[in-house]
């Protein structure tokens, strides 16, 4: 069965630490992804990639980085991390095409104080 | 750009009784429309998409048909279950695009009580 694997799956942070969340897929997808989820938004596409080394923005990237150093590892990186990115961060694996299936982790939820 | 609107939660419906969760959507792009569904402590998972205009989807004992004259794609149920209690999400899929990008409503949190 699909597998997305997220780490931490808790996590609080001081303000303008560094903070770096990890996910990892056993599904062989080339796209992954990177939302965040907040009450009255759904959730909103930060990164994403294609494959190993590529990493592109999305809709909300500023203030966070990715890496996706390999085909089953995609990370999401907070520099300097403010109270404005306390949410709950979901990673997600999807094949390649128009419009596939996209599968979830389940979820980190981030408190930074 | 790209934005889906849908039914202000949260909704509470006594077991038995008729869902519907309205969803409208915008793009100017021919879209696919998807409903997510997320259960407690869980990430999102699908649980149908429609990619044409004029065609139905259904699981689970759920549907919803996509118009494109009136841009909506409203998720329907006849008899709902205390298991379905979940948030349920709209999704506009941008078909221009390579890639999946997905474009969520806010969510509309149902409540099933016995």
């Amino acid at each position: 069965e699909a597998a997305v694997t997220q780490s931490p799956r808790n996590k609080v942070a001081v303000t303008g630490g560094k903070v770096t969340l990890s996910c990892n897929q056993t599904n062989n997808h080339n796209n992954m992804y990177w939302y965040r989820q907040d009450t009255g938004h759904g959730l909103r596409l930060i990164h994403y990639s294609y494959g190993a080394g590529s990493t592109e923005k999305g809709d909300i990237p500023d203030g966070y980085k990715a890496s996706r150093p390999s085909q089953e590892n995609f990370s999401l990186i907070l520099e300097l991390a403010t109270p404005s990115q306390t949410s709950v961060y979901f990673c997600a694996s999807g094949e390649t095409g128009v419009n596939t299936e996209v599968f979830f982790g389940k979820g980190t939820r981030l408190t930074v104080v | 750009g790209d934005s889906v609107t849908q039914t202000k939660g949260p909704v509470t419906l006594s077991e038995g009784t008729s869902l519907t969760v309205n969803c409208s959507y915008e793009t100017k792009q021919y879209p696919t429309l998807f409903w997510y569904v997320q259960y407690p402590g869980e990430g999102p998972q699908l649980l149908f998409k429609v990619p044409k205009a004029n065609e139905k989807g259904s699981n689970r004992g759920f549907e919803a048909t996509y118009d494109k004259g009136t841009t909506s794609f409203h998720l329907q149920k006849a008899s709902v279950q205390e298991s379905d209690s979940a948030v349920y999400y709209c999704v506009l899929g941008a078909a221009s695009s390579s890639f999946s990008k997905l474009v969520f409503g806010q969510g509309t949190s149902l409540s099933v009580v016995p």
